[in-house]
């Protein structure tokens, strides 16, 4: 099994332009998340989708997009990069859904380091 | 204020030492998490634990939810524990949501 895998792992994009990150796991998860990192902040809930066809917003939600394409992709979508923007982006799933602790149980992706110049 | 707070923030060890890296929270929660982060960046699962004490290894984490704190303790450390240890909690009024300490920065040198 590999887990979760992401696409990229590095990009570069200048400000304005479009691009879509992508996160698939073969685990059999119900819920994903999608949390970016920045230096000197906890990681933070960007979407999170409790189950196929389903999104919700996380805690910062501003500037992006999601889909759930099918259980096993969850995917991450810039429609105009912002410098703001530049961070590290985690996709994580669960086996459980979210609520009462358990989504704690979270396996997690190696990243995708974006810059946006 | 964070509602978790990580100490020491950066924290630097001789090989062989015992070391313990707090986290504090200010929310009821339901259960918190130790994750390790490696110098590549992927994140781990450590110990989910919502009472008590867990080990696993060299590796103790126990949690004080009166006290709204756990603890995260390594016995004889070794360079290659070095990475960046977040502790995280799941709020008991917040279905979704997970709050991320900041982290603590570990290097054990040989």
């Amino acid at each position: 099994n590999a887990g979760v895998t992401q696409t990229p792992k590095f990009q570069v994009l200048k400000t304005g332009q479009s691009m879509t990150l992508q996160c698939a796991q073969d685990m059999n998860h119900n819920s994903m998340y999608w949390y970016r990192q920045d230096p000197g902040m906890g990681l933070r809930l960007i979407y999170y989708s409790a189950s196929e066809g389903t999104t919700d917003k996380g805690e910062v939600p501003n500037g992006y997009n999601v889909s759930r394409l099918n259980k096993r992709e969850f995917s991450l979508r810039l429609e105009s990069a912002a410098p703001s923007q530049t961070s590290v982006y985690f996709c994580a799933s669960s086996p459980h859904p979210p609520g009462q602790g358990a989504q704690l149980e979270q396996y997690f992706g190696p990243g995708t380091r974006l810059t946006v110049t | 204020k964070n509602e978790v707070e990580q100490s020491p923030q950066n924290l630097t060890a001789q090989e062989g030492e015992f070391i313990t890296i707090n986290c504090r929270y200010s929310v009821g929660i339901s259960a918190l998490h130790w994750l390790q982060q490696h110098p590549g960046g992927g994140i781990v699962s450590l110990f989910m634990l919502s009472s008590g004490k867990k080990k696993h290894g060299r590796l103790i984490a126990t949690i004080n939810i009166q006290e709204k704190h756990s603890s995260l303790h390594i016995t004889a450390s070794h360079p290659r524990d070095s990475a960046v240890y977040i502790c995280a909690v799941a709020e008991e009024t917040s279905g979704s949501r997970l709050t991320f300490g900041e982290g603590t920065q570990l290097t054990v040198n040989p």
